[in-house]
């Protein structure tokens, strides 16, 4: 059973360039949510989805979007970068969340925005 | 408003007992969360409580009390591979999972 994988795992952006991080749920797996995450904070929530579908959002702009794909492979969008998206974001998976199922998280692309 | 509070840091010795409170408030409930993190790693899920309670996983022992928007994480014999970032973790009704900032655990040879 693989677990969940993202890539790339390091990216360098420049400010107002855009970019896009994908994510592999582990297998069986029907949520995602993805998370940012500065140096020394908590996961802060951005989006989830369920079944292709976003079903709940955090206090992040629309120029933070996603996708989720009928293999429940994810993407996140982040348009017009600025420096405050320098982070570490996280993308994770579940089966059934709201039933105590935990996220399985992957290792992070850390995005640098210069 | 959201928000969850943990100490930022707490130290004990190998074999000791430890005790990482988290205080709650949110726009509905659906069940706390720990996670583990070591630095540099990714988040890993270590217990969930959606009744009131104590949850037992091995060492690590999990509370919540809904009344009191209180919930605790405790690890018993403690190991230097305990040393990690703790964060609890609540759902609320819109589906939102609001993570706490954060607890540093230390421990000591």
């Amino acid at each position: 059973e693989t677990g969940v994988t993202q890539s790339p795992t390091h990216l360098i952006k420049t400010r107002g360039q855009q970019v896009t991080l994908r994510c592999s749920s582990q297998s069986g797996h029907n949520t995602v949510s993805w998370y940012q995450q500065a140096l020394g904070q908590g996961p802060q929530f951005i989006f989830q989805y369920y079944r292709e579908e976003e079903n709940g959002r955090g206090n992040f702009p629309p120029r933070f979007s996603g996708l989720q794909f009928p293999n429940y492979s994810s993407e996140l969008n982040v348009n017009a970068l600025e420096l405050d998206d320098s982070a570490l974001y996280l993308c994770a998976s579940s089966l059934s969340p709201d039933r105590g199922h935990g996220y399985t998280f992957g290792s992070g692309t850390r995005l640098t925005v210069v | 408003g959201q928000s969850l509070e943990q100490p930022s840091e707490v130290t004990a010795v190998e074999g000791a007992i430890v005790q990482i409170n988290c205080t709650y408030q949110t726009s509905g409930f659906y069940g706390l969360s720990w996670y583990q993190q070591h630095d540099g790693g990714a988040p890993t899920f270590l217990s969930y409580n959606g009744l009131d309670g104590l949850e037992e996983t091995g060492r690590f022992s999990s509370f919540l009390s809904r009344s009191d928007s209180y919930g605790y994480l405790l690890l018993q014999e403690l190991q230097m591979k305990d040393s990690a970032s703790y964060f609890c973790a609540v759902k609320n009704y819109g589906q939102n999972f609001v993570f706490g900032p954060g607890t540093r655990l230390s421990v000591l040879p």
